[in-house]
């Protein structure tokens, strides 16, 4: 059974303007760790926040933040000020506790900033 | 900063042939990881290492092998490369501490099997 689902194939923003990405997951494990990455063309896999199950606030990393809301099982990406930069994939993924080091990834959001 | 190296970005091959691809990382992170990456069924986990000799198979192991000799090194072995293995190659490589392992990658290797 799928654990990560990130509904939007693609999304569409203006340049400036904020975007959320996404993300539910499915665990009945009290620890994990949930994560999201940017994928430009390029290939290259780039972390870009991290937000635990235990913790109180939601992570931010400068125009990242993660909006973590455990009852209902969520943790979208919010990028704020688009820039024509992060046009790129976004995978969330997360990782259990009992998982022995695995990550459980989503199929990506295709992210596309118009100027 | 991190640093994960792949021995090529590109790299053609012709099927029966065997295939390594090598990956380094200078942060000396305990775990390595190898995933292949198709459209459509996202990142999937091919192997991994938590030390040196030590290593536990992923999600499609099949067809695959791997070699780990040394902490900073981690080896993909395609024993008879086949069309069907054609694919971006991605290796990782994170720390010990639990749940903060984030996972670092490398730029990828795009395989082509002809």
């Amino acid at each position: 059974a799928q654990k990560i689902t990130q509904t939007q194939p693609g999304m569409f923003v203006q340049e400036k303007e904020a975007v959320t990405l996404d993300c539910t997951y499915d665990t009945s494990d009290p620890s994990y760790g949930l994560f999201w990455y940017k994928q430009p063309s390029s290939g290259e896999m780039i972390f870009l926040i991290y937000q635990g199950s235990y913790d109180q606030q939601n992570a931010t990393e400068g125009r990242y933040s993660l909006n973590f809301q455990k009852a209902r099982k969520s943790a979208n990406l919010v990028i704020s000020a688009s820039q024509l930069g992060d046009s790129a994939m976004y995978f969330c993924a997360m990782r259990e506790a009992g998982n022995n080091r695995k990550l459980i990834w989503g199929l990506g959001t295709s992210l596309a900033v118009n100027p | 900063d991190v640093k994960v190296t792949q021995s090529s970005r590109y790299l053609v091959k012709r099927t029966g042939e065997k295939v390594f691809l090598e990956c380094v990382q200078d942060m000396d992170h305990e775990n390595m990881f190898w995933y292949r990456q198709d459209p459509g069924l996202g990142l999937r986990l091919i192997y991994f290492s938590y030390d040196v000799k030590m290593k536990e198979k992923g999600d499609i192991p099949e067809g695959y092998s791997v070699s780990r000799e040394k902490k900073e090194r981690f080896s993909l072995i395609l024993e008879s490369a086949s069309t069907n293995q054609t694919s971006m190659y991605l290796c990782a490589s994170s720390p010990l501490e639990y749940p903060t392992d984030t996972q670092y990658f490398g730029p990828g290797t795009r395989l082509t099997v002809l």
